[in-house]
């Protein structure tokens, strides 16, 4: 089976613009979750989604927003880019929205805002 | 709020020799998870091996074993007959307990480097 696919690979963008980053969980899980790394830093949970309704939210402001489409797979995007949006956005799939099954994560998009 | 802590930013260790990195963490929760996670320069997150805190047992997966101490709030994980494909940045995480959602809080990880 596959694993957890995100796109794009590498993405820059300007201050003030808007991005869309994708996430495709790995066949037959049902949860996906985001999480933000900084250079240097370890990651920082941003979203989880399951069944597409949100089940937890860290301490991201209203800029970041996520959704769930019917075949699991998820995008999250955020306006009003800022510098310190620069990041490695990660996600992670698991089979369910409960801490039962592990996370498996994906390879990450590289976001550069200028 | 849970935090993970690892004050070892880099550490360094000699092929084929054994090497601990540390990790605490703070949490009023008495059931929860606790997890090694490594991220080679791929960046693709990888789980090393997990502790479950109501288990005395230490965890162990071939190569990597983990010291819990659930009074102390301390989670190391051991690296023996270290290889050089051990080489990438490794992250403790904290899991709260099953049924409460899979959010994972992360340490700032430990770079490890493998002198060949």
């Amino acid at each position: 089976d596959a694993g957890v696919t995100q796109s794009p690979t590498h993405l820059i963008k300007t201050r003030g613009q808007q991005v869309t980053l994708r996430c495709s969980p790995i066949s037959g899980h049902k949860s996906v979750s985001w999480y933000q790394q900084v250079l240097g830093q370890g990651p920082q949970f941003i979203f989880q989604y399951y069944e597409k309704e949100e089940r937890g939210r860290g301490n991201f402001p209203d800029r970041f927003s996520a959704r769930q489409f019917p075949n699991y797979s998820s995008e999250l995007n955020v306006n009003a880019l800022l510098l310190g949006d620069s990041a490695l956005y990660l996600c992670a799939s698991s089979r369910s929205g409960t801490g039962l099954y592990e996370q498996y994560f994906g390879p990450g998009t590289r976001l550069t805002v200028t | 709020a849970q935090t993970v802590t690892q004050s070892q930013p880099e550490m360094s260790v000699q092929e084929a020799e054994t090497v601990t990195l540390s990790c605490t963490y703070d949490t009023s929760e008495s059931d929860y998870y606790l997890f090694w996670y490594k991220q080679p320069p791929s960046r693709q997150m990888i789980l090393v091996i997990r502790q479950e805190a109501y288990k005395q047992q230490n965890a162990t997966e071939n190569r990597f074993s983990v010291n819990f101490q659930k009074a102390a709030k301390s989670f190391s994980l051991k690296i023996s007959d270290s290889q050089l494909g051990d080489a990438a940045m490794y992250f403790c995480a904290y899991r709260t307990s099953e049924n409460a959602g899979n959010m994972l809080t992360f340490g700032g990880g430990t770079r490890l480097m493998v002198k060949p």
